[in-house]
């Protein structure tokens, strides 16, 4: 049974950082893409960042490009999120998704985990 | 950037069929992809590639993608498919993913 459960989150500073993990389970993860998709509350959802299976591709958002960093353990089984210069409209809850694709991060999410909220407030 | 346009809500009697509207430039060029999201849940993809579903969900689920509209189709709704839809795509002008503003389905 495929399961992707994130960890890291909590409240924290304007300006301040914090690091999402992802922990996969139930399949090979370093065959597949994975993906950072956020929900603010009574939002809709944001794609985030996406790494495909080997880091050769990497994609942000413009919204967090600069200030984000995703990346992954293959070894670890664990995809991560490095969130720099928190803002408030940071806050949301934060969903790791498994992409189908090999090689290039540009398809659907076919599993999603349960997500992790991040609060940015002073 | 590539901009997905949904209604912000469609309403359907139980047993009746709803469509939900996907609108984009020439979106019809594009693959498409279908969520489904209970309150305090994850969200579940419910269709692929325009009109693929992935095992375990209903054949009442069914896509379809042209021109400048993709629809989502849920025949003989149940109350149990209200709900959020989103959907979503790859603009490759961008690259980045791309999701509508979702439609929330109340079964009346």
């Amino acid at each position: 049974e495929v399961q992707l459960v994130e960890s890291g989150g909590g409240l924290v500073k304007p300006g301040g950082s914090l690091r999402l993990s992802c922990a996969a389970s139930g399949f090979t993860f370093s065959s597949y893409s994975m993906n950072w998709v956020r929900q603010a509350p009574g939002k809709g959802l944001e794609w985030v960042s996406s790494i495909s299976s080997s880091s050769s591709y990497i994609y942000y958002a413009d919204s967090v490009k600069g200030r984000f960093t995703i990346s992954r353990d293959n070894a670890k089984n664990s995809l991560y999120l490095q969130m720099n210069s928190l803002r408030a409209e940071d806050t949301a809850v934060y969903y790791c998704a498994r992409d189908p694709s090999i090689a290039a991060a540009r398809s659907h999410f076919d599993y999603w985990g349960q997500g992790t909220l991040v609060t940015v407030s002073s | 950037s590539y901009v997905l346009t949904q209604p912000p809500s469609v309403s359907v009697a139980p047993g009746k069929t709803a469509r939900i509207t996907c609108g984009g430039n020439n979106i019809g060029s594009k693959s498409v992809h279908w969520y489904q999201q209970k309150p305090g849940q994850a969200p579940v993809l419910v269709i692929y590639y325009d009109s693929d579903r992935p095992s375990g969900i209903p054949e009442r689920f069914s896509g379809s993608n042209s021109g400048n509209t993709a629809t989502l189709t849920i025949s003989r709704v149940e109350a149990g498919d209200e709900a959020d839809y989103y959907c979503q795509v790859w603009d490759s002008s961008s690259d980045h993913q791309v999701f509508g503003g979702g439609t929330k389905l109340t079964v009346l």
